[in-house]
């Protein structure tokens, strides 16, 4: 079975700092991978989402990024974070059957 | 555009007070329709998975059913533990669409 592992799980940034959220996957390979966000009592909007190594492809226009340095490797990144970049973080990837699993999440919360 | 509504949006029950949650969803293509609950705090944890209309799956107190317009996740007397956010998602291409969620609250 598959673990994905997310850090850090918790942090608070300024406004105007960049951010990098890490997330690797175990027991898997080349898998789908996946970024969404959760704002608070609010449903999932999927950020990002990669194919492969290097392929990344973006759902909602923001100032956040994406990258795949690895295959099991994604990154979520910001070089200037906002007020409204506070959410939780969710990783994700793609298991059999099409089934998507999410890891731990990153609680960011920008000051 | 794949759309996924859930009801309601809260819920309160009683130990042993069985119900159902409903998510409704408008797709074209289905891959699958999933169930999650989440925890506070925590990521989505995976339940079940339905394919094809019909199709039923169980875990402990917890059904899944299925039809070409919606699915039901029903609760056989549940106890406070189930407490939780449910959450339903299609999959229709390469990724999830997700529901906003029914806040399950079972009391003792």
């Amino acid at each position: 079975s598959q673990t994905i592992h997310q850090w850090p799980a918790t942090l608070v940034q300024p406004v105007g700092s960049p951010l990098s959220l890490e997330c690797t996957v175990e027991g898997t390979s080349n898998p789908n991978l996946y970024w969404y966000r959760q704002a608070a009592g609010r449903g999932l909007q999927l950020l990002f989402y990669s194919v492969g190594i290097g392929q990344i492809s973006s759902e909602v226009p923001q100032n956040l990024s994406a990258s795949r340095p690895q295959d099991r490797q994604f990154i979520l990144s910001s070089k200037k974070l906002l007020l409204s970049d506070s959410g939780f973080y969710l990783c994700a990837a793609e298991g059999p059957g099409n089934t998507i699993y999410f890891g731990e999440g990153s609680w960011l919360t920008v000051v | 555009e794949d759309q996924v509504t859930q009801s309601p949006e809260a819920l309160r029950l009683q130990e042993g007070e069985s119900s159902s949650l409903n998510c409704s969803y408008t797709v074209s293509g289905l891959r699958g329709l999933f169930w999650y609950r989440q925890d506070p705090g925590k990521g989505p944890e995976f339940l079940f998975t339905l394919y094809s209309a019909g199709e039923e799956k169980e875990k402990e107190r917890l059904k899944a059913t299925l039809t070409k317009k919606e699915s039901f996740l029903h609760i056989t007397a549940p106890k406070p533990e189930d407490s939780a956010t449910y959450l339903c998602a299609v999959n229709a291409g390469n990724m999830l669409t997700f529901g906003g969620g029914t806040r399950l609250m079972v009391k003792p």
